[in-house]
Formats: structure tokens, sequence, C-alpha cells
């Protein structure tokens, strides 16, 4: 089973802050990696496909990069509607990350 | 616009069994690929299963082999999910979501979500 793990698991910044998250697979999974980003009793939502293609409608401030077994999601200017959690989910056997917490610092 | 309806969650016992089914409209169901998505009480998010669009393939999580079945009724555009011997872990909010495609994919619209509670 391809395991997944991010980091950090909880970051605390300010509006208009740049922030990463990391995103690590067991084994090469090629740019089959999403991010999602979930606020408290919401479904979560996805942001990023095949590793760096912006689903529709998400705001350009996210980035993903990555490939192999490394990947990043980069906000470039945190804005108050960002405070959430993020997770990555591989798409290879589908297992998800453990999340990253952003919080307001 | 796609919507995805979750139903049938509830209180069941450990060793019981349960259906959750999921309405969906807004697109072709047939032609989508879709999942379930749990998530524990303050915890993340764990894949649970996936089908095709045509049914033809199915996948499971480690955690639920055995124990749980999907599947879909492409003329009424329900997915479902059988869980049987349920055990107290799993206790979640089950999401449906459909992807991009007929294969199971990354996950593009999800379902509001369901609350089942395994519990003596």
């Amino acid at each position: 089973d391809i395991q997944m793990t991010q980091s950090p698991s909880t970051l605390s910044a300010s509006v208009g802050d740049r922030v990463t998250i990391t995103c690590r697979a067991s084994q090469n999974i090629g740019s089959w990696l999403a991010w999602y980003q979930q606020k408290p009793g919401k479904a979560p939502k996805l942001l990023i496909y095949k590793a760096s293609s912006l689903e529709s409608g998400v705001p350009s401030r996210f980035r993903g990069s990555g490939s192999g077994t490394e990947f990043a999601l980069t906000i470039s200017s945190l804005q108050p509607d960002d405070f959430a959690t993020y997770y990555c989910q591989q798409y290879d056997s589908y297992s998800f990350g453990p999340g990253t917490k952003v919080d307001i610092k | 616009e796609v919507q995805l309806l979750e139903s049938g969650g509830k209180l069941v016992q450990p060793g019981g069994s349960l259906r959750l089914s999921c309405a969906a409209s807004g697109f072709t169901f047939s032609s989508y690929g879709l999942s379930w998505v749990r998530q524990a009480p303050g915890k993340g998010l764990e894949w649970v299963s996936g089908i095709s669009g045509g049914g033809g393939r199915t996948d499971y999580a480690d955690s639920v082999k055995g124990r749980f079945t999907i599947s879909r009724d492409n003329s009424k555009n329900t997915l479902y999910l059988q869980m049987n011997s349920l055990r107290v872990d799993d206790t979640a909010v089950y999401y449906c979501a459909k992807g991009p495609g007929y294969a199971v994919s990354h996950l593009e619209n999800w379902g509001q979500g369901i609350l089942v509670t395994v519990s003596s």
C-alpha cells in the first residue's frame, strides 16, 4: 500500500503570508496527486489535481508542484478564507495524507 | 449542477449491518466513477471504496475489504455501500464523491456526508 505523509501537521500563519505544505508518497505515484481543502463541518473541496492542475474556480494563489514522491501545495498570499485543513490524496490506490491544519498566527 | 445526497446513516450495534445510499443528479451517472470516503470524528479523511462508471471495477481499502460492498444502480442514478460486520472504528461521516471520468480517480464533487455511529 502507498503511504502518504504531510508536513507540517499544523501551520500558524498570517494573512498575506506565503505558505507551503509538503506531501510525500512512499513510492512513485507519477503525477497522480490531488489537494483538497476542508473547513469544519463541511465536505472537502478539490483544489489541485494531477499534481499541478488548478481545478476550475479555484483562485490562482493556490499552486501545486512536484512529481514522483515529493509534492507541495503553495498558497502565495494567504487570505482569511484559506484557514482550513488541507489534505493530499494519491489516486494510484487512493489513500489520503493525514492533513495539515492552517490556523491564524 | 452536480448534486450528491447521502442517506441511510444511523446508530447501529457492533456486528450489525447498514446500507448507505447516494442519490445523484446533474450529470450522466453511468459515465463517472464514484467513491465513498469517510472521516471519523476529529480525524482525517479515509478513502473507503470506489467503483467505475459501469460498475465492472471495484476497489476497497484494506480496512473494509471483505466487510463492505460498493455497488451502483445506473437506472436509478444511485450509489450504495453495504456495510456488514460493523465495528466501533467504522464510526464516521461517510461521503460519496464523484470523479472526473469513467474510472475511479480524484474527487471533483462531494455530497454533504452522512453520519454512521457504531456503538452498543
